[in-house]
């Protein structure tokens, strides 16, 4: 089975970068979707395909991948930025993988 | 605007049925999959299956298949999720989501259904 690996939390200051990774095997050939989930919230679509950001979703959003490591960047962080950021792929036998979460906290 | 708006939460006993519902509106509903994804408290997300509103065909993801029902009525634009034997460690958040038309992510989600089974 394939998992997707997750650092369970990371804080940073407001107006900082956050470089949330999410490790895979070979994840450079596969295509990474990210969902941020606010506290007693649904989750909500912030990058897929890797870097394409939903209508909606700033700029200061980004995404990059290397051969086993995609990463969301979230530049000039807001306190409404605080919240579980998941990553996840879509294998080809239907098999849909979701990394643990990790949980950023604006400090 | 794509909505899709769940049914509230429900406390339950186990052995007892239940049925969830996610009605969507804001595009063509019955074109596209609709995932039923879990949430165990304070853990993460979880697919437990796929509906396709059209031929109301289904894919349960193994841990699922045998424990719940997916079914859907798409002259109202609804998907349903159903238990006939609810278990205690079936409590959590329950989120309908559109699935893309590239059957790669989910676009769009409920806004989740709480399920709390106890005795």
């Amino acid at each position: 089975s394939y998992d997707l690996t997750q650092a369970p939390s990371m804080s940073v200051a407001p107006g900082q970068t956050a470089t949330i990774p999410c490790g895979g095997d070979n994840i450079a050939t596969k295509s990474v979707h990210w969902y941020q989930q606010r506290p007693g919230q649904a989750p909500v679509l912030v990058l897929y395909e890797d870097s394409e950001r939903p209508s909606g979703i700033p700029e200061r959003f980004s995404g990059s991948k290397s051969v086993n490591t995609a990463s969301l960047t979230i530049t000039s962080v807001e306190a409404g930025d605080e919240a579980d950021y998941y990553c996840q792929v879509w294998l080809p036998s239907d098999e849909v993988i979701f990394g643990g979460g990790t949980k950023l906290t604006v400090l | 605007e794509v909505q899709l708006v769940q049914s509230g939460s429900e406390v339950k006993k186990p052995g007892e049925s239940l049925r969830i519902s996610c009605q969507g509106s804001g595009y063509n509903f019955e074109s596209y999959w609709i995932a039923w994804v879990r949430q165990r408290p304070g853990k993460g997300l979880e697919l437990m299956g796929l509906f396709y509103p059209d031929d109301s065909e289904t894919l349960h993801r193994p841990p699922f298949q045998g424990q719940v029902t997916f079914a859907g009525d798409k002259s109202i634009n609804t998907a349903f999720l159903e238990w006939h034997n609810l278990q205690v460690t079936d409590s959590g958040i329950y989120f309908c989501a559109s699935v893309s038309g590239t059957m790669e992510y989910f676009d769009f989600w409920g806004q989740g259904t709480l399920v709390t089974v106890s005795s």
